[in-house]
């Protein structure tokens, strides 16, 4: 069973375009991370949100978790070539396990 | 601070034959996950461990093992290699929960 939905699957898009990524569960997490993930390398942390509700900026990035601990979506602002990557979410439950979403591939077209 | 490091990064194995694979966590992490990357599954849970002991583990059949030395460092084995099991192995090492710091990984092909 597929914890994670992460959506879209694929996107491609014009540098300086806004985009929206999203993250759907139907079980509650106790914290969510958001790693991207280039390739041929390991996934790199981007940020850890814990709090329902929580909203954390990361330069152009800005991560939302849901009020009941259920989704998340991450926002990228003019987006730049670097962009470009695997974003992946995953979910601590409170069995301490961490599941992943299966990512969402971004190309950033210059 | 060393990052997570991963050795091979890259194997070519034959069916059948079997593989281990390292993992040194950052200094001081003492919790060791490794994870299965391929296209079609995505990032599959193994095993965890903490301190020397398996403290969480996947869905995995028999084959894939691990275990983790006093100094944390991780080993994860894999006998009677199928072709299925060709994928991107990944170590992640964590000092608490939430958050890991991954190693490049281990490409395995089996042929």
């Amino acid at each position: 069973t597929q914890l994670l939905e992460q959506s879209p699957q694929f996107l491609s898009i014009q540098e300086g375009e806004n985009l929206t990524v999203y993250c759907n569960s139907s079980s509650v997490f106790s914290s969510l991370q958001w790693y991207r993930q280039e390739p041929g390398e390991g996934p790199v942390l981007l940020v850890t949100v814990v709090t329902g509700g929580e909203v954390k900026k990361l330069k152009r990035l800005t991560f939302q978790f849901g009020d009941a601990r259920k989704d998340s979506s991450l926002h990228i602002t003019a987006a730049q070539p670097g962009d470009t990557g695997l974003y992946l979410c995953a979910g601590d439950t409170n069995a301490g396990k961490s599941t992943f979403g299966d990512g969402t591939t971004l190309t950033v077209k210059p | 601070k060393a990052g997570v490091t991963q050795t091979p990064r890259y194997l070519i194995k034959t069916r059948g034959q079997q593989v281990t694979l390292s993992c040194s966590p950052i200094s001081g992490h003492r919790s060791v996950s490794w994870y299965q990357q391929t296209p079609g599954q995505g990032l599959q849970f193994l095993f965890e461990y903490f301190s020397e002991t398996q403290r969480n583990k996947g869905n995995f059949p028999g084959r894939f093992s691990g275990r983790q030395f006093s100094n944390s460092r991780s080993e994860m084995n894999v006998s009677t290699l199928e072709l299925g099991d060709s994928a991107l192995y990944l170590c992640a090492s964590s000092s608490r929960r939430g958050g890991y710091t991954f190693g490049s990984g281990t490409r395995l092909t089996v042929v």
